[in-house]
Parts: structure tokens; C-alpha cells; sequence
């Protein structure tokens, strides 16, 4: 198995707290891949990483913030936890972002109440 | 916007019998096609990896095939056994997008 872990695997919070959510890698991957799964959604693009500082926005970027600043951690914040980021959320990684497998983390549940 | 799709969203079968789920996308640019499996509370391990070039991948009692002109993979399990129960899940990069998209899955369960 790829090592990727997440942190904190589970977290209830208060709407309007700020949340980070930790993503760590030791296969030193280049790309590094923010998700969230909802019922009827699928997985969806928070943001993602193509390099230590290099990031950009997916899908569903509003309200999230990323940082990368080492090869092997990628950081999510939420800046004010609204209800409607409840969710599941999984980091991924890919050592090349075309043609690469992806390999997922086991995956933080976030309630927001 | 790329859209992908699986039909149906849940899926029983006896075991032992071959079975094939369906993948489709809108946008045929594709640079390769993945198929993941996902327990319930885990996360997505990945099975089969299809480059656009090829037209399948086989991984032991797994087989997926890609129809890049008609916007279409299956996922083939042969002699399908109660640990196969999971959501299958398939997603696309498209070229020029460093992103995978994916379909919401199908949740099979195999009956003993």
C-alpha cells in the first residue's frame, strides 16, 4: 500500500471554526490531491498540488484553502466551517498527474454542526 | 464539462456467476481511464489503469476495457466471490487536465 495518511480521521467541529486537515506522504509523489465524497456527488476536486508551493483549484474550491510548503504534506483548511462541508475527505496521490496511478489515503470524516 | 457515468448505481449477483459494470464518459480526450474499488469507511484502492492507447487492462479475475471513440469502459469480474462486494468507482484525466473525474459508482454485492 501507497503510505499516505490523513489527520485527524475523524473531527466534529462548529460552524464558523477554522479546520485544517492533514495530508502526509512517504512515497515523495509529485502530485498530491484534495477530494470530498457525498451521497449523489461522487468525488469531487477540492484543490490539488503539482509541486511544493505549486497549487491549484478544482471543482469545489470555495471555502477551502491549501497549502504546500514540504514534498510530503498537503494541507486543507477550511477558513469558517460551514454545515454544508460535511463531508468525507480524502487526500491522493500521483507520481505523475497524466499518466499515473492514483493511490488514496484511508480518508477523515467531518461533521460540521 | 466532462461527466462520468455509471449504470446501475447498485448491483447484486450470486456467487460465482461473471459479471460486467459500465462506465461512460461525455468528452472521448481522455488520457487514460482508472477503476477503483472502495469498502465501506475506506478508501479507494486502485485496480486497473487504461492508457488511451490500449484497449484493455487484465489483472488476474479483473478485466477492463476502454472504447475511446464510443465513451465507454466496462470492468469484467470472472467468477465473482463475496470478498468482490464493494463500490467500483471508474474516473477519467482528460488531456491537458491533471484531474481525475469520477462516475458515483456502483455498489455491487455478491451473494453467497
Amino acid at each position: 500500500d501507497a503510505g499516505i495518511t490523513q489527520s485527524p480521521r475523524h473531527k466534529v467541529t462548529e460552524t464558523g471554526t477554522p479546520v485544517t486537515l492533514r495530508c502526509h506522504q512517504t512515497e515523495n509523489h509529485r502530485y498530491m490531491y484534495w477530494y470530498r465524497q457525498d451521497p449523489g456527488h461522487g468525488l469531487r476536486l477540492i484543490h490539488y498540488s503539482y509541486g511544493v508551493k505549486d497549487t491549484d483549484k478544482g471543482e469545489v474550491s470555495d471555502g477551502y484553502s491549501v497549502s504546500r510548503s514540504k514534498t510530503e504534506d498537503f494541507l486543507l483548511t477550511l477558513e469558517s466551517a460551514t454545515s454544508s462541508q460535511t463531508s468525507v475527505y480524502f487526500c491522493a496521490i500521483s507520481e505523475s498527474g497524466l499518466g499515473g496511478t492514483a493511490y488514496f489515503g484511508p480518508g477523515t470524516r467531518l461533521t460540521v454542526t | 464539462k466532462q461527466e462520468v457515468t455509471q449504470i446501475p448505481a447498485a448491483l447484486s449477483v450470486p456467487e460465482g456467476e461473471n459479471l460486467v459494470l459500465n462506465c461512460s464518459f461525455t468528452d472521448s480526450a481522455i488520457y487514460n481511464l482508472q477503476w477503483f474499488r472502495q469498502d465501506p469507511g475506506k478508501g479507494l484502492t486502485s485496480l486497473l489503469l487504461i492508457q488511451s492507447s490500449q484497449r484493455e487492462q487484465t489483472s488476474g479475475r479483473l478485466n477492463a476495457s476502454l472504447d475511446k471513440s464510443s465513451g465507454r469502459s466496462t470492468l469484467y469480474i470472472a467468477a465473482s466471490q463475496p470478498g468482490d462486494s464493494a463500490t467500483y468507482l471508474c474516473a477519467v484525466t482528460a488531456f491537458g487536465n491533471e484531474k481525475l473525474t469520477f462516475g458515483t459508482g456502483t455498489r455491487l454485492t455478491i451473494i453467497p
